[in-house]
């Protein structure tokens, strides 16, 4: 079974620090990564998609992608509290085209 | 761009009785459009992928006759709640792509069945 697992949290964060969300997938072969935001009661928002190794950069996002690891992580600069969400990882998986495999998910909590 | 409605955003209904919902891309034709369903504090679950014209295609443990997925045009598709039960009460949530490769979400319709 492909699957895509996440630490379910909540990881607690002061405001202003780093924020470091994880992902791992099972197949080797899956091309495109995907995070997600979705905010209590909402439906998830796009915050930044990644194909190929290494680091991707978008604001205070950075996408990292280690293919050999099958690992991707989301890091999440000068935390906000508007930033407390659930983050959701989403994988395409080999021969499935744009179908996603969602995790289940780690709850983030930006503390004052 | 790409923005995806979906109507009604909420929806209370009796046990028995059938629901539709609608998704639409209002500024894209959408080559595929997939449903999914999500209980409280978990993730979504794909429950259907569908093409304009064709049949949906259903994961794994959905029951196709109760969730009827139609595909009527690039820009709408609709899921319809058949004969509906207090365990069907979830949040659907459509996407849609348009062809490269990334998912666009509706907001979502919030069914409780009573």
């Amino acid at each position: 079974q492909k699957e895509v697992e996440q630490n379910s949290g909540p990881l607690s964060v002061p405001e202003g620090a780093i924020a470091s969300l994880n992902c791992t997938y099972s197949d080797r072969g899956s091309q495109s990564f995907f995070w997600y935001r979705q905010y209590s009661g909402k439906s998830p928002e796009l915050i930044m998609f990644i194909y190929s190794n290494g680091d991707k950069e978008d604001g205070r996002f950075t996408a990292q992608l280690n293919k050999a690891s099958q690992y991707v992580s989301l890091l999440i600069r000068d935390s906000q509290p508007s930033d407390s969400a659930t983050y959701l990882c989403a994988v395409t998986f080999t021969g499935t085209a744009s179908k996603l495999t969602f995790g289940t998910g780690t709850r983030l909590q930006v503390t004052l | 761009g790409a923005v995806v409605s979906q109507h009604p955003s909420w929806v209370i209904c009796k046990s028995g009785t059938s629901v539709k919902i609608e998704c639409r891309s209002l500024d894209f034709q959408a080559t595929t459009m997939f449903w999914y369903r999500q209980f409280p504090k978990q993730s979504l679950m794909l429950m259907a992928t569908s093409n304009e014209g064709s049949k949906a295609t259903y994961e794994q443990g959905v029951e196709k006759d109760k969730f009827l997925i139609n595909h009527a045009s690039l820009t709408l598709s609709t899921l319809t709640v058949t004969s509906a039960h207090p365990e069907d009460s979830s949040f659907y949530i459509c996407s849609a792509d348009r062809g490269d490769y990334e998912q666009y979400f509706g907001p979502g319709t919030r069914l409780t069945v009573t």
